[in-house]
């Protein structure tokens, strides 16, 4: 069964410095969506993106996060600059038929 | 604007009882609603949703919801817990009434299940 994949799974990072988390969509959907989880939080929406722009934003969402979708099958989350804060698990989704299917999670740490 | 509450972040039961997690719902439009399980270390699974067809929804593994828009809840049941159930729980609301609009999540409720 077709599933979201993304890489990596684990991402230990220095403060201030650049991050790309990567995500494979399931080939045929049309929507795609970034969602974080704060250790002891609740799953929050980043953003989501249909016919090649963003669609909604949170205001999480801010000018140190971009994303993209480079090559038809990809689907990034660029961090420019991060913050102690910014350390999450971050969730990709994509849609179709009335189901958001997520991928595994990467799991971001920023010393 | 929509919201969700899932009124106890923890649930113990005993094998074999039934499973009640208890969400309630605010939303602007008329809601879909999901209920989404998370395994440890792994990602989030759709146990079930409704968007506005039966009330009563059946989902995978054994576990329903019923909508109830006079009290704005959507209760996950499961007759006879299993030892593979034991997870966190989330109760998930989708804007604007589509299940392609973001989704705002609960706070979540870890399941327990002893022997």
């Amino acid at each position: 069964e077709p599933e979201v994949t993304q890489t990596p799974s684990h991402q230990v990072t220095q403060m201030g410095q650049e991050v790309i988390l990567r995500c494979v969509p399931i080939s045929n959907h049309l929507y795609f969506y970034w969602y974080r989880q704060i250790l002891g939080q609740k799953v929050e929406f980043l953003v989501s993106f249909y016919n090649n722009e963003i669609s909604e934003k949170s205001e999480i969402f801010d000018d140190q996060f971009s994303v993209e979708r480079p090559d038809g099958s990809n689907f990034t989350l660029k961090i420019r600059s991060t913050k102690l804060e910014d350390s999450a698990m971050y969730f990709c989704a994509s849609y179709r038929a009335n189901e958001q299917f997520f991928g595994p999670g990467t799991r971001l740490t920023v010393l | 604007a929509q919201s969700v509450t899932q009124l106890d972040s923890h649930v113990s039961v005993s094998e074999g009882t039934p499973v009640l997690l208890r969400c309630n719902y605010s939303s602007s439009y008329s809601p879909s609603l999901f209920w989404y399980v998370q395994h440890p270390n792994k990602g989030l699974q759709l146990l079930l949703k409704y968007t506005s067809a039966a009330t009563l929804v059946k989902g995978i593994n054994g576990f329903e919801a019923e909508f109830k828009k006079s009290e704005t809840s959507f209760h996950l049941t499961k007759p006879s817990a299993h030892m593979s159930d034991a997870a966190e729980y989330f109760c998930v609301v989708s804007a604007g009434g589509t299940s392609y609009g973001k989704l705002t999540f609960g706070q979540g409720t870890i399941l327990t299940v002893h022997p």
